[in-house]
């Protein structure tokens, strides 16, 4: 099994709203990683997961808070977004000690 | 710092052309290189790997040669098709160096049957 499974597809939330978004894996690896990507941009790294622990926090808005609950689930918890934040949000995962990151299909958020 | 530059698209190509992309990096140290392959509403895909310099990664009918000595990657494909119409990411990683992806703008390249 090869692949990175986020849900939703699509979230369409209020600026007051809270929401999660949910990652999984089950290749057995031990980094995982959110991004954000803009129309036309490449990803933006926000933040690593190394063995459960966060170990990168890309100067991310405190709105967005990780939780990595076991080695296969990654979460993103959304609070008090701006419209600003609607992008398509990519996780990724990969082995700690290799570089080959496999991404999700990202859940395309919006926030009105 | 690290950075990685992609040739600007949109690439627009007729089906069974040659296609090329540039992709040129800087780095501080030894990269492992990468290209991923975005196709429309949809993740990333890794297309190739290389990791040392005059690897060639190869997948799909795509090729790319870890050039040292020019510092690129330049990604080639002898015979495109309309299915290969998506945007392709050249990126690198240090080695050693919290597995953080740096990544090129991005080429949308467009095939026409």
């Amino acid at each position: 099994d090869t692949e990175v499974t986020q849900t939703p597809k699509h979230l369409v939330m209020g600026m007051t709203n809270k929401k999660s978004l949910k990652c999984e894996q089950h290749m057995g690896h031990r980094a995982m990683y959110w991004y954000k990507q803009k129309a036309k941009k490449p990803p933006e790294l926000m933040f690593v997961y190394s063995y459960e622990k966060l170990s990168i926090n890309e100067s991310v808005p405190s709105r967005f808070s990780p939780e990595c609950p076991n080695s296969s689930l990654l979460n993103l918890h959304l609070h008090a977004l701006q419209p600003e934040d609607s992008a398509l949000y990519l996780c990724a995962s990969s082995q700690p000690s290799e570089y080959e990151q496999y991404f999700g299909p990202g859940t395309r958020l919006t926030v009105t | 710092g690290n950075s990685v530059t992609q040739m600007e698209g949109p690439v627009t190509l007729s089906e069974e052309a040659f296609l090329t992309i540039n992709c040129t990096y800087t780095a501080t140290g030894y990269p492992s290189l990468f290209w991923y392959v975005q196709y429309p509403g949809e993740g990333l895909q890794l297309l190739l790997k290389a990791t040392k310099a005059d690897d060639k990664g190869s997948n799909k009918g795509f090729e790319a040669t870890y050039r040292k000595e020019t510092t690129s990657f330049h990604l080639e494909k002898g015979s495109v098709q309309v299915s290969d119409s998506a945007v392709y990411f050249c990126a690198l990683i240090l080695n050693n160096a919290g597995n953080m992806l740096t990544f090129g703008g991005g080429t949308r390249l467009m095939v026409k049957p």
